[in-house]
């Protein structure tokens, strides 16, 4: 079965530092996507960025940057420049297809990371 | 349009009422997701919907009713709930058979069962 881990329950750092949040996953599949999800305290989840993992480049979305361990199964986020609006639950997230006839999915979340950003 | 839209926001109920959570995307997403999120914790999924059919129940309680009425709806009907029912309920939607993999996700239902 798959599972994430979270190993970071909280963190703090000042606004402009960067912050590394970081994830581990097993799984026995070869190709599967990761993602990292942000929920702020109004509640709405959404993504943050997603990593590939037939892709050995690690992918980056302006300030969010993963890095990804394939061998290693690792997937820490980078958050670069932190901002008060950074401030938000962090799931690390395994997508795991439920069939190409079913044509959905399955996210497993990690079990977050609450990240606060001071001013 | 990229949004999940939850109704009610807020729902309150006693044990012995019946109630609905309704979740609605107009993003053509095939699949269709509920998931039960409790405080501080991640979501556990709890019913998959792919092209209208109800593909995986995580062994959910039969007090939990899900029904896709057409592509874009979504709705939880609710019947003799717990206490420990009490939760954040989200919606979620994605394209089915696609690469991208993402979910997207309504800001949710809080429920309170008295």
């Amino acid at each position: 079965a798959q599972t994430v881990t979270q190993s970071q329950p909280e963190m703090s750092v000042q606004e402009a530092e960067t912050v590394t949040l970081s994830c581990t996953y097993d799984t026995s599949e070869n190709n599967y996507y990761l993602f990292w999800y942000k929920q702020p305290p109004s509640r709405q989840m959404i993504l943050v960025i997603r990593q590939e993992a037939y892709k050995q480049q690690n992918a980056t979305e302006n300030r969010f940057s993963v890095n990804f361990q394939k061998a290693a199964k690792s997937f820490s986020l980078k958050i670069s420049d932190s901002q008060l609006g950074d401030t938000a639950m962090y799931f690390c997230a395994f997508m795991k297809r439920l069939g190409v006839i079913q044509g959905a999915q399955k996210l497993v979340f990690g079990q977050g990371t609450r990240l606060t950003i001071n001013p | 349009d990229t949004e999940v839209t939850q109704t009610p926001k807020h729902l309150v109920m006693g044990m012995t009422n019946k109630k609905s959570l309704k979740c609605e995307q107009h993003m053509g997403h095939r699949a269709m997701y509920w998931y039960k999120q409790k405080a501080k914790k991640p979501p556990e999924l709890m019913f998959v919907y792919s092209y209208e059919k109800l593909s995986i129940n995580e062994s959910v309680p039969s007090r939990f009713s899900p029904e896709c009425p057409n592509s874009s709806l979504l709705n939880l009907h609710l019947h003799a709930l717990q206490p420990e029912d009490s939760a954040l309920y989200l919606c979620a939607s994605s394209q089915a058979l696609a690469d991208t993999g993402e979910l997207f996700f309504g800001e949710g239902s809080r429920l309170t069962v008295l």
